[in-house]
């Protein structure tokens, strides 16, 4: 595609359900990152892939989030059973990468997620 | 993960250069320095990046100190489009990507 995908755009559940949230990456790009922002926040660094393989997983803050990239394009954040605080808005990158720092990496419109 | 420094908030007027500083005293000799803005709503966008030398293109400028120990993004003629969050951002060997506070800019019409 032309750019990063995310879907759902918007996403509303309620507390104790499960979400998953879907980025498409740039084609051909082997990075991929995922972040969360608060509202008036910077982004937070979650996790980060290089193909299919989790590179650094050590911002994920615990374990009912969980990501995938399994065929090292598409990937996956899964949310279990979501509380209120999970309310952010998740955004997702991609870049040509990897060992290329000099890149510049591209994001997504994001997923707004409401959890009620 | 490799640190870096800038002001919460500076303002500038219209159609004038705005310079925004960034400290990194830490920085590897394999870092490159990368800047992202996020205007209102938005997800971040690239600006621009360099490693040792000055860069320079549709955006920006980037001007990076001799020692590497700091830099400072240039907007040549701000407008009010400008007006965002700017990050001024480390990425080493491990292709991390990770966003400080940033320094928010006003621009004065």
């Amino acid at each position: 595609g032309a750019g990063v995908s995310q879907s759902p755009r918007y996403k509303v559940t309620k507390r104790g359900q499960d979400v998953a949230l879907r980025c498409d990456p740039i084609s051909g790009h082997v990075s991929l990152y995922w972040y969360r922002q608060a509202l008036g926040q910077g982004p937070e660094f979650l996790t980060y892939f290089n193909y299919e393989a989790q590179q650094d997983k050590s911002g994920l803050p615990n374990d009912r989030f969980s990501a995938e990239r399994p065929e090292g394009s598409i990937s996956t954040l899964t949310i279990q059973r979501t509380e209120q605080r999970d309310s952010a808005m998740y955004r997702c990158a991609s870049s040509l990468g990897t060992g290329l720092s000099g890149t510049e990496a591209f994001f997504g419109q994001g997923t707004r997620l409401t959890v009620v | 993960d490799a640190k870096t420094t800038q002001p919460n908030s500076m303002e500038s007027n219209e159609e004038e250069p705005v310079h925004l500083p960034c400290n990194h005293s830490t920085i590897s000799g394999t870092d490159y320095i990368h800047w992202y803005r996020q205007l209102p709503s938005q997800g971040p966008e690239y600006v621009i990046h360099g490693l040792t030398s000055n860069v320079n293109n549709r955006m920006a400028s980037l001007a990076i100190a001799e020692d590497r120990k700091s830099s400072t993004l240039i907007l040549h003629r701000a407008t009010l489009r400008d007006a965002a969050v700017y990050y001024c951002i480390l990425r080493g060997r491990d292709d991390k990507i990770i966003f400080g506070k940033g320094t928010r800019l006003h621009i004065l019409p």
